[in-house]
């Protein structure tokens, strides 16, 4: 049980580019999802909260108006990069929370050309 | 603010070998912890957690650690290490605030 997936695993875009990143809870309703990023070599560091119905919470330094966050559903939480740049090349991984525990997804790894 | 260290960013070990990897942490109350492993381009996939009671914690794969609230830690501990167990190794402490240490990357020597 408690199995998060994210789709795609792997994209490439082109510069100037927005490309969408789904996270589904698969066999439980989760109230919070989260989003992090992961450099090469280095740890998760967390982007955003996002609470089912309302708008999300970004961490400090995280441009709210360049990760677009949607958590439509209690499955279903969406991370849209938009204008991408090469810069934003990284390991995204989502998790979704029922209380105190998360559970994490596989990753997308967006490389941006 | 609640903060993860792992003082190891590497370690070798051989195979059959015992195996500790260390993690400090800081938080106001009492803490939910968690250490995780990730092979190369995976996700991360849980190994153990403590939330409170018994404070030698048992997970998968063999592995155990043990919460000291005196020394704030909760080092994770295997008695003998798997060729399969080469992977990067993250503490974390919290819940929805979970924080994340630097991590541990494991090398198992044949």
């Amino acid at each position: 049980g408690a199995v998060v997936s994210q789709h795609p695993s792997w994209v490439i875009c082109k510069s100037g580019t927005s490309v969408k990143i789904e996270c589904r809870s698969l066999d439980f309703q989760a109230t919070t999802m989260f989003w992090y990023r992961q450099f090469p070599k280095q740890s998760l560091m967390l982007m955003a909260t996002s609470n089912e119905g309302s708008k999300a919470t970004y961490e400090q330094g995280v441009e709210k108006d360049k990760f677009l966050i949607n958590h439509a559903s209690l499955t279903l939480s969406t991370l849209t990069v938009t204008s991408a740049h090469p810069e934003d090349s990284s390991f995204y991984i989502c998790s979704a929370a029922t209380g105190i525990e998360q559970y994490f997804g596989p990753g997308t790894r967006l490389t941006v050309t | 603010a609640q903060s993860v260290t792992q003082p190891d960013i590497h370690i070798t070990v051989s195979e059959g070998a015992s195996l500790e990897l260390r993690c400090n942490y800081s938080y106001g109350a009492t803490p939910y912890l968690f250490w995780y492993v990730q092979s190369p381009g995976q996700g991360l996939q849980l190994l153990l957690k403590y939330f409170s009671g018994d404070t030698l914690v048992q997970g998968i794969k063999g592995f155990e650690a043990e919460f000291k609230r005196s020394q704030s830690s909760f080092n994770l501990r295997k008695p003998s290490v798997h060729w399969s167990d080469a992977a990067e190794y993250f503490c974390a402490v919290g819940g929805n605030d979970m924080r994340f240490g630097a991590g541990t990357r494991l090398t198992v020597k044949p």
